[in-house]
């Protein structure tokens, strides 16, 4: 299977700016994608990123694609309590079914 | 519209026993997802369908089934709980021509 990987843990202070690093390892994957999950809650889809693009930036959430380095990063600016939470990173395994393989997460604490 | 919803959200299982955990989707969609979360190995994907009436497995099928016998369900079930199956199982879904996948908010489940 793929190999995506992330750091556990990253704590910030509120309104600094937080950087959650991932990396995997499919290079044939069209698509890598940020997922969060709040406390007791399912997934929910952050943002993502074709790979053909180095940066896509939506609001304060910046990505940041290094193909060469088979690295994603998720920048979130002026992070704030409502940001803790657990990110995912994603692949897509390029099979029929385009499944997804998830990082292990990254456990994000907003320290106020 | 309710999205992804998972049914029971809780249950504690004796080893041996068997249960199945139900997941219905209003939209419509033609790719349903069973996966497991455990802590510091992010989503692994039990089983997934790709239609009414097709099943395939995933990353972990070892111990569970699966059926599809409508296209807004899917059923995951256990024929004879193991402690190593204690964990949290999502459900998602999506549509056959978006990679975005819904998920739902979880079961946790606890095999004694």
């Amino acid at each position: 299977g793929e190999d995506v990987e992330q750091s556990l843990f990253l704590s910030v202070r509120e309104g600094d700016s937080s950087v959650i690093n991932c990396t995997y390892t499919d290079s044939s994957s069209t698509y890598l994608y940020w997922y969060k999950q709040e406390p007791g809650a399912g997934l929910q889809l952050l943002t993502y990123i074709f790979s053909n693009m180095d940066m896509k930036q939506d609001q304060r959430l910046t990505v940041l694609l290094n193909k060469k380095d088979k690295h994603l990063s998720l920048r979130i600016a002026d992070t704030q309590t409502g940001d803790s939470a657990i990110y995912f990173c994603a692949e897509i395994f390029q099979t029929g079914a385009n499944n997804l393989f998830f990082g292990t997460g990254t456990r994000l604490t907003v320290i106020p | 519209n309710a999205g992804v919803t998972q049914t029971p959200k809780f249950r504690v299982l004796k080893t041996g026993q068997s249960m199945t955990l139900l997941c219905a989707q209003d939209m419509n969609h033609e790719y349903m997802y069973w996966y497991r979360q455990d802590p510091g190995m992010g989503l692994r994907l039990i089983h997934y369908s790709v239609g009414e009436g097709t099943t395939a497995k995933g990353e972990v099928p070892d111990g569970y089934n699966v059926s599809r016998l409508k296209k807004q369900n899917f059923l995951l079930g256990l024929e004879s709980a193991a402690p190593s199956q204690t964990s949290v199982y999502f459900c998602a879904s999506r549509l056959i021509r978006s990679n975005e996948q819904f998920f739902g908010p979880g079961t946790r489940l606890t095999v004694l």
